[in-house]
């Protein structure tokens, strides 16, 4: 069966830490893979996505980036976080549909 | 500008009533419509979803929506509702050519005992 994992499921970092957060499919192979990112009582925005290894596409201008290194492994990243990065970020990935992780929320002190 | 729209912000109903949680879609060509709902802290969990054919789509949880091409709508609704219903509920399409799913701002429904 298809699954999803992502990692961590609570991340407290400081002002100007770096950022790693990972995500990972199993049970399907060349899938869509997607970053989201929600922020305290809103929707949510679209930040990547990627149609294949080292595939990267950016929605919205931010100091966050993204890396696909395997098929199946799309990683959330960035090199100084900023107080506004805090909100829940979710994986997705969709072949025949879309399915989204557990989340990771995180806080940026 | 095109865009997903849930014009209800926040919905009470008491449990056993029925819901219905709107959604309206502004795209020239009809996109891939879903709906999915969020518990507190939780990740989305997929209700149904709609690409083409009957215009009435059954779901998970005793759920279902309705496709409306004239009214470029898409609501969701339930006969009863429960207390495990009370989530964040989010509408959300595919663009027809896209690959990425653009979300509606949500609908946080609470039940009343």
């Amino acid at each position: 069966s298809q699954t999803i994992h992502q990692w961590p499921a609570t991340l407290v970092q400081p002002v100007g830490s770096p950022l790693s957060l990972e995500c990972t499919v199993e049970g399907t192979s060349n899938p869509n893979l997607y970053w989201y990112r929600q922020a305290a009582g809103r929707g949510l925005q679209l930040l990547f996505y990627s149609v294949g290894i080292g595939q990267i596409s950016s929605e919205v201008p931010q100091n966050l980036s993204a890396s696909r290194p395997q098929d199946r492994q799309f990683i959330l990243s960035s090199k100084k976080l900023l107080l506004s990065d805090s909100g829940f970020y979710l994986c997705a990935w969709d072949k025949y549909g879309y399915t989204f992780g557990s989340g990771t929320r995180l806080t940026v002190v | 500008a095109q865009s997903v729209t849930q014009p209800d912000i926040h919905i009470t109903v008491s449990e056993g009533a029925s819901l219905e949680l709107r959604c309206n879609y502004s795209y020239g060509a009809t996109p891939y419509l879903f709906w999915y709902v969020q518990s507190p802290g939780q990740g989305l969990q997929l209700l149904l979803k709609y690409f083409s054919g009957d215009t009435l789509v059954q779901g998970i949880k005793g759920f279902e929506a309705e496709f409306k091409r004239s009214q470029s709508s898409f609501n969701l609704r339930k006969p009863s509702v429960h207390w495990s219903d009370a989530a964040e509920y989010f509408c959300a399409v595919v663009p027809q050519g896209a690959q990425k799913l653009v979300f509606g701002q949500g609908t946080r429904l609470t039940i009343n005992p």
